[in-house]
């Protein structure tokens, strides 16, 4: 059970605009700490692809913009491509028991 | 250009131990904070340990305390992270990460941009 919480799936046909969610709580998100965002193809090591909750890294499209407000965080990808399809993680930190780095569960997006 | 290479996994026998190096090239090795992150087989992420710039500062989850130990050797610009008594539930891809922002002491704003490849362990009889 992840700390932060994604939804397991979303799709989106090709050219179209989806969003991601990423739902934490009092002790991480809502405590102010940033949440970063990854990319992982299959059988690849995962992507930095948003970092500071809305900052992109050199390279990477700006087809892809990260939001953040209260508790929750999201992921948008705008003209939906093919190869967007993989599976995205948040990244963020908790302070609850003795701290810690945390991930969400992935969302697996599929390109229909 | 920054390349992260993990060595070091296998089958091991629950109760056993493994040894993962990470040896990184194409930045100041000393200057950034590193960490290890595993992924069981078909699921998701979870971080498992971290180490400052310095090598004074290190960092577990729960789950591996007194079991795992992070360390960095400066003169070899390598990671490693020695595991004792392993657990089926430490199966997975091991992937070691580059932290983003030069300096960092704390575990609470690492941000990965250079990844490993992974390595991975199998505890299991």
């Amino acid at each position: 059970q992840s700390v932060l919480t994604q939804p397991p799936s979303v799709s989106g046909a090709s050219g179209q605009r989806v969003t991601i969610s990423c739902t934490g709580g009092s002790s991480n998100i809502g405590a102010g700490y940033d949440v970063h965002w990854y990319q992982q193809l299959p059988g690849t090591a995962p992507k930095l692809l948003i970092y500071g909750n809305t900052n992109r890294p050199s390279g990477v499209p700006d087809r892809f913009s990260g939001s953040k407000s209260g508790t929750s965080a999201s992921l948008a990808i705008t003209g939906l491509q093919a190869e967007d399809e993989a599976d995205y993680y948040c990244q963020s930190y908790d302070s609850s028991l003795s701290g810690r780095v945390v991930f969400g569960g992935g969302t697996r997006l599929t390109v229909l | 250009e920054v390349q992260l290479l993990e060595s070091g996994g296998g089958l091991v026998q629950p109760g056993g131990s493994l040894r993962l190096s990470c040896a990184a090239s194409g930045f100041s090795f000393n200057s950034y904070a590193m960490s290890w992150v595993r992924q069981a087989p078909g699921k998701g992420l979870e971080w498992v340990s971290a180490i400052s710039g310095s090598g004074t500062n290190t960092y577990y989850t729960d789950s591996v305390k007194g079991r795992f130990t992070i360390s960095r050797d400066k003169s070899k610009n390598t990671l490693y992270l020695q595991m004792n008594s392993l657990r089926a539930e430490d199966t997975g891809f091991y992937f070691c990460a580059k932290d983003l922002y030069m300096g960092s002491g704390s575990n609470h704003d690492l941000i990965y941009d250079y990844w490993g490849q992974g390595t991975l362990v199998t505890v299991s009889s």
